[in-house]
Order: structure tokens, then sequence, then C-alpha cells
């Protein structure tokens, strides 16, 4: 059975400091995708990462997937106020019948403070 | 633009009521899920959809079933409401997994709670 596992699971930040969410998965899997959820609104994708080694970055946002390592990060650089939200990946579980079904992470709650 | 819209944002039942959640999607996918959000346990998958009248159990599949008679609407159904299904019940659809970039396209959720 696939398991994905994010820590921390509530992080909380100042203005203008780095930090990493950690994506930890339990079986192969290719294919990770990263949401954002802002409070009471719905997911909106930020990055699919489709093979071992792939980098994808967005403003002050990057991703990057280690499939050897089962592992992903999502690094936030020089945060500020507007990424406050909760941060979910997710993974494509294996097997030919999957139909992309993805498994996700419990969610990181960041809150950015001046 | 695309598109993924649920018939309500917010809903109170009472226990014991049947329960429809509709989902819409313009995108013309072939596959369609429901989820259900809760606090500290992410996005858990109930049932979902690859085809026109077409379903799979996901993981938690106790206590709903679904329907899928159109490829644009995909319906939640709770036979019995219970106090423990009050969450956030969130709808995506998708292309088909075809070993590409398939992502999911969310609907904005619909917070059931019940009584």
């Amino acid at each position: 059975e696939l398991k994905v596992e994010q820590n921390p699971l509530f992080l909380s930040m100042q203005e203008g400091k780095n930090y990493t969410i950690y994506c930890n998965y339990s079986t192969t899997s290719d294919r990770l995708y990263w949401y954002r959820q802002d409070p009471g609104k719905s997911l909106e994708s930020l990055f699919v990462l489709l093979s071992n080694g792939a980098v994808k970055q967005e403003g002050r946002l990057m991703a990057s997937l280690d499939t050897k390592a089962r592992l992903s990060t999502l690094h936030i650089t020089a945060a500020v106020h507007d990424l406050s939200a909760t941060y979910f990946c997710a993974v494509v579980g294996a097997g030919g019948t999957s139909y992309g079904k993805l498994t996700f992470g419990q969610g990181t709650i960041l809150t950015v403070h001046p | 633009d695309v598109k993924v819209t649920q018939s309500s944002r917010y809903l109170v039942k009472r226990t014991g009521e049947k329960v429809f959640l509709e989902c819409v999607q313009d995108m013309d996918h072939e596959n369609m899920f429901w989820y259900r959000q809760d606090p500290g346990l992410g996005l858990r998958l109930i049932y979902f959809s690859y085809d026109v009248k077409m379903k799979e159990k996901g993981d938690i599949p106790e206590g709903y079933s679904v329907s899928r008679e159109k490829k644009e609407r995909f319906s939640l159904i709770l036979e019995s409401a219970s106090t423990n299904q009050t969450s956030m019940y969130l709808c995506a659809s998708s292309p088909p997994f075809t070993g590409g970039h398939n992502e999911q396209f969310f609907g904005p959720g619909t917070r059931l709670t019940v009584l």
C-alpha cells in the first residue's frame, strides 16, 4: 500500500527566511505533484515532477524529486506572507490500472510572519 | 479556462438522510474522482471513475456510492448520512492516464455537516 508522509506538518516562518518541506513515499513511483490550498479554497497545482532528478521552479518555490530515495522536497526561498497556505504532495500509484490515482500526504500548513 | 464545479459549497444534513453531491467538469476528461479532506489526514480517495458507468473503489468507499451516467457528471451519494461523514468533499477530473502529465483539476469543494 502506497503511503505518503510530509514533514513538517506545521511550519511557522519569518519573512525572508528559507525552509524546506519534505515528502517521503513508500513504494515505487516516478510521478509526483505539489499542490497549494488557500484557506476555504480548492487545490491549485504547483508542480508536476515526472522523472528522477527533476527540478521545477516558480518564483520563490522550487521542487525536486529523487525517485531512488523516494523523496521530494519543496524549498521556499525568502518567504513572503503571500506564501501562507497548506501545501500537499501527492504521488501516483504504480501499476497499469492506477488510472492516475493520487495518494496525498497529510499537508503542511505554512504560516509566514512579518 | 478549465472548470470543475460542485453543486453546493456548504450543506447541512441530518443523520440518516440520503445526500447527493454533484460534480460537473467541462474539460471532456475521462477520469473523475471524489475525495474527502480531513485535518491532519490530507485527501483520501473515496471513489473514482475512468469512463461513463464505470467506477472503482478508492481507499475509503464504505458508506458511499457513486454514479456516472454522463461523461461530464460524477455524483457522490451518501445513502444514510452519519456524523462521521462530516467533512470537506472535493471532486477532481483528469485526462486519461497515458504516462504523461495528467494533472488532476479540483473543484471548489463542498463542506458537509451531518447533525
